[in-house]
């Protein structure tokens, strides 16, 4: 069964630029994730869908930040304009359903902004 | 609001020595708690989960009691083997106004040496 597939691994901007991340979840999981990993910290949950709808999205920065989820299956999150303060791990996963179940994790995108 | 503390690292053992992470958490609600672990170069994956009080989850020589009297869920290994160097995460699943919401702790570096 193939993982949770992410792209690019690395992206260095500049601050103020844009840029984009691409998220396929494992087949059939209804749930996906994004979180945010600042070096040292743990993940923080930046939006969560259930199929294609918006679960949480409370500590999704939203001046700057957008995703979607269309047709239910991979996903886009995108920063516009990026900050020096976003440089982290962006980390995609997907669970079967919801609530308590695991999480299965991408390898994330490392983003340097400059 | 919910939250995880777990105890800072990093933590260097020799190799065979008594493994133990503290975690402790708030909740309002009775959550789902797991440990997740980050080798190098790889995304995280799930060590063990408990969901409901005196459970207990246990993985590759791995065990972690579900304490709620304590609200406690520690990490423990008799026995550490070098394959074992890694980040862990302490993390709690809990249902929230929006649905099930899932928050980690700083995470816990691991060093064992041969």
């Amino acid at each position: 069964e193939a993982g949770v597939a992410q792209s690019p691994r690395y992206k260095i901007i500049e601050k103020r630029q844009s840029v984009a991340f691409w998220c396929n979840p494992i087949s059939g999981h209804a749930t996906l994730y994004w979180y945010q990993q600042i070096l040292g910290q743990g993940p923080k949950l930046l939006i969560q869908f259930q199929n294609n709808g918006v679960v949480d999205d409370s500590q999704l920065p939203k001046d700057r930040f957008s995703a979607e989820r269309l047709k239910g299956v991979d996903s886009t999150l995108k920063i516009q304009p990026a900050k020096l303060e976003d440089s982290a791990v962006y980390l995609c996963a997907s669970s079967l359903g919801g609530g308590t179940e695991t999480q299965y994790f991408g390898p994330g995108t490392r983003l340097l902004v400059l | 609001g919910d939250s995880v503390t777990q105890m800072e690292g990093p933590v260097t053992l020799s190799e065979e020595a008594f493994l133990t992470i503290n975690c402790t958490y708030t909740a309002t609600g009775y959550p789902s708690l797991f440990w997740y672990v980050q080798y190098p170069g790889e995304g995280l994956q799930l060590l063990l989960k408990a969901t409901k009080a005196d459970d207990k989850g246990s993985n590759k020589g791995f065990e972690a009691t579900y304490r709620k009297e304590t609200t406690s869920f520690h990490l423990e290994k008799g026995s550490v083997q070098v394959s074992d160097s890694a980040v862990y995460f302490c993390a709690l699943s809990d249902r929230g106004t929006g649905g099930f919401k899932t928050i980690f702790g700083a995470g816990t570096r691991l060093f064992v040496k041969a």
